[in-house]
């Protein structure tokens, strides 16, 4: 079954840009059947949705992130990207990759474990 | 503040019945837009537990249940398990001048007494 698996650096300075890597197992992300979007979980806090991806390349973000962040995709490697720029200790939170059927809006059904990104100097 | 409303917390006892509310508006749940339950145990991802309001997936024990009235949705759990207690979300979608947005609910703690 398919599988996903967050990847990328643990602690990121303030200011700078956050970027994790989402991979794709046991399915292609060019099926074209699937967003694949990126959640986070601040300490002790809820989730938010940050943005997905469609294999194509077209994203939609959270308007609240929207000026900060990037999620690519690159098809070769079964992967997709998130960049948060400007980072600050707000960004501090794990960080989700899950996708979602692009056909019925039938909520996430495959989620990675999470990878925690510390924002501090 | 999230967009959609939970309750903070419930409990109750192996064998009873709980209920968690998601209270929105008429942009989202009262706009017809559809809504998901996800199950995070702790230190472990969110796993979708209902989707499309009332649909379980494929693994999901039939004690789990929903519903959706107005700008409400319910998630039922009868037959309360020790392994019940988790950290419990709603989620949905939400259209503004900006566009539509996917939201979740602040998140319930359940108990098990």
């Amino acid at each position: 079954q398919v599988q996903l698996q967050e990847s990328g650096p643990g602690l990121v300075k303030p200011s700078q840009t956050l970027s994790l890597t989402c991979t794709v197992s046991g399915g292609s992300i060019s099926s074209g059947d699937y967003y694949w979007s990126w959640i986070r979980q601040p300490p002790g806090k809820g989730l938010e949705w940050i943005g997905y991806i469609y294999y194509s390349g077209s994203t939609y973000y959270n308007p609240s992130l929207k000026s900060r962040v990037t999620i690519s995709v690159d098809t070769s490697k079964n992967q997709f990207s998130l960049k948060l720029s400007s980072v600050t200790a707000a960004d501090t939170a794990v960080y989700y990759c899950a996708r979602e059927s692009n056909l019925a809006l039938d909520g996430m059904d495959v989620w990675g474990q999470g990878t925690t990104v510390t924002v501090s100097s | 503040q999230s967009v959609l409303t939970q309750p903070p917390s419930v409990s109750g006892a192996p064998g009873q019945r709980v209920t968690i509310s998601c209270t929105g508006s008429s942009s989202n749940i009262g706009a017809g837009y559809d809504v998901h339950w996800y199950q995070q145990l702790p230190g472990t991802a969110p796993k979708l537990l209902i989707y499309g309001n009332s649909n379980r997936p494929s693994g999901v024990p039939d004690r789990f249940s929903g519903s959706k009235s107005g700008t409400s949705a319910s998630l039922a759990i009868t037959g309360l398990q020790a392994e019940d207690e988790a950290d419990y979300y709603c989620q949905s979608y939400d259209s503004s001048l900006s566009g539509l947005n996917w939201v979740f609910g602040g998140g319930t703690k359940l108990t098990v007494l």
